[in-house]
């Protein structure tokens, strides 16, 4: 299996409800990694986990919470979200281990705050 | 801080010509250098990637070029088809070996 699957395709949630995106890989990578992309402009890393464990945080809202359960999972916890975080909402995954940097991106959440 | 300059941000060729795409980067510590494809609505697609210890790489029509010295890196796509038209993004790995920093795009379009 050399994908990444992301779960939903499509949410439009209000600014009072929680929701959350999942993310899913079986090709053995230990690095896995959520990327804001909005319309006309690149990836943007939110965060990084290595080996289950949170390694980088790009000073992201709290209103955005990440969750690494298992090798395999990623979540992105939502909660009173703006309209401003309106995006594709990209999860990525790859071998942390010196020398191996290839990052696998799945197909994105298109996020809609109302 | 980390920066990856991209140009052109739009570029329109005729099928069948050469295209290029240059980017330069502000860490002289960086050592891994990917390209994406990304078409309308889909995910970024690695399509070829260069490290610092080699200066060009070639898969089919696609090459990657590196200047280490320059601190230059760019894409060159020969024999351009339709299906190449997409958003191209280069990027570079930063101090970290998780983090890579993404230049601003180019929108590549082929006019048949």
């Amino acid at each position: 299996d050399t994908e990444v699957t992301q779960t939903p395709k499509h949410l439009v949630m209000g600014m009072t409800n929680k929701k959350s995106l999942k993310c899913e890989q079986h090709m053995g990578h230990r690095a896995m990694y959520w990327y804001k992309q909005k319309a006309k402009k690149p990836p943007e890393l939110m965060f990084v986990y290595s080996y289950e464990k949170l390694s980088i945080n790009e000073s992201v809202p709290s209103r955005f919470s990440p969750e690494c359960p298992n090798s395999s999972l990623l979540n992105l916890h939502l909660h009173a979200l703006q309209p401003e975080d309106s995006a594709l909402y990209l999860c990525a995954s790859s071998h942390p281990g010196q020398g191996e940097y290839e990052q696998y991106f799945g197909p994105g959440t298109r996020l809609t705050v109302t | 801080g980390e920066n990856v300059e991209q140009h052109p941000s739009t570029l329109s060729v005729q099928e069948g010509d050469s295209a290029v795409i240059k980017c330069t980067y502000s860490d002289s510590a960086s050592n891994y250098f990917p390209w994406y494809k990304q078409e309308l609505g889909k995910r970024p697609q690695l399509i070829i990637d260069i490290r610092s210890n080699v200066g060009e790489k070639k898969d089919q029509r696609i090459a990657v070029t590196l200047n280490k010295t320059a601190k230059h890196f760019s894409l060159h796509i020969t024999e351009t088809q339709p299906e190449d038209s997409a958003v191209y993004f280069c990027a570079a790995k930063g101090s970290s070996a998780s983090k890579i920093i993404f230049g601003s795009g180019t929108r590549l379009s082929i006019r048949p």
